[in-house]
């Protein structure tokens, strides 16, 4: 188990809605990175929050947004849904610091969105 | 611009057998390079990674990858399968230059070990 968890694990709503997904990052990690993979591909960077503020951005529209809290949670916001927002949504969390050798990104099961 | 191919779809490969899982990247300067594995219904997991120093890189579950820069490859091995390694590898490389966690993924490879 990588410490991360996602909640919920599916979800279905229609175009136009707004929806809110989840994370739990492993304590003691100061990360968090959403990726987006859709069905038959890898996941596809959204962005990244480090102590709290954006970081890095991947090519998504603004719709896609975020926010990471102190207690080591984060939460992924979507407007505007799109047929094509359906897709495997994973939270990764890790620790930034002064050493790469140490890199290692813990992934969470995902969030399943169904766009209706 | 920076990407990761993994030229098969599927790999299928008896156990016991050796088995490989190819990756080959383009990306400029020199990148942190990773594999990944997915079972059904879970997140990634960690299985390797390339920083710096000998090419030849030892993880988890007995996997092993080759580093080679003149080909940019970055191929996952094996020595024996189980028929639990049955799963989706994917091969992900990150620009050593970028302050983030940015990572780009390949479209992964299927791995089927057959008893």
């Amino acid at each position: 188990e990588t410490g991360v968890t996602q909640s919920p694990t599916h979800l279905i709503k229609t175009r136009g809605q707004q929806v809110t997904l989840r994370c739990s990052s492993q304590s003691g990690h100061n990360t968090v990175s959403w990726y987006q993979q859709a069905l038959g591909q890898g996941p596809q960077f959204i962005f990244q929050y480090y102590r709290e503020e954006e970081n890095g951005r991947g090519n998504f529209p603004p719709r896609f947004s975020g926010l990471q809290f102190p207690n080591y949670s984060s939460e992924l916001n979507v407007n505007a849904l799109e047929l094509d927002d359906s897709a495997l949504y994973l939270c990764a969390s890790s620790l930034v610091g002064e050493f790469a050798t140490n890199e290692k990104l813990f992934f969470g099961s995902g969030t399943q969105l169904s766009v209706l | 611009a920076q990407s990761v191919a993994q030229p098969e779809d599927q790999v299928n490969v008896a156990e016991g057998n050796p088995l490989t899982v190819k990756c080959t990247y383009s990306v400029s300067g020199n990148p942190y390079l990773f594999w990944y594995v997915q079972y059904p219904n879970r997140g990634l997991q960690f299985l390797l990674k390339y920083i710096t120093g000998d090419n030849l890189v030892k993880g988890s579950y007995g996997f092993e990858a080759e580093f080679n820069k003149s080909q940019t490859s970055f191929h996952l091995k094996k020595p024996s399968a189980l028929v639990s390694d049955s799963a989706l590898y994917f091969c992900a490389v990150r620009d050593r230059g970028s302050g983030t966690y940015k990572y780009i993924f390949g479209t992964g490879t299927r791995l089927k070990v057959l008893a």
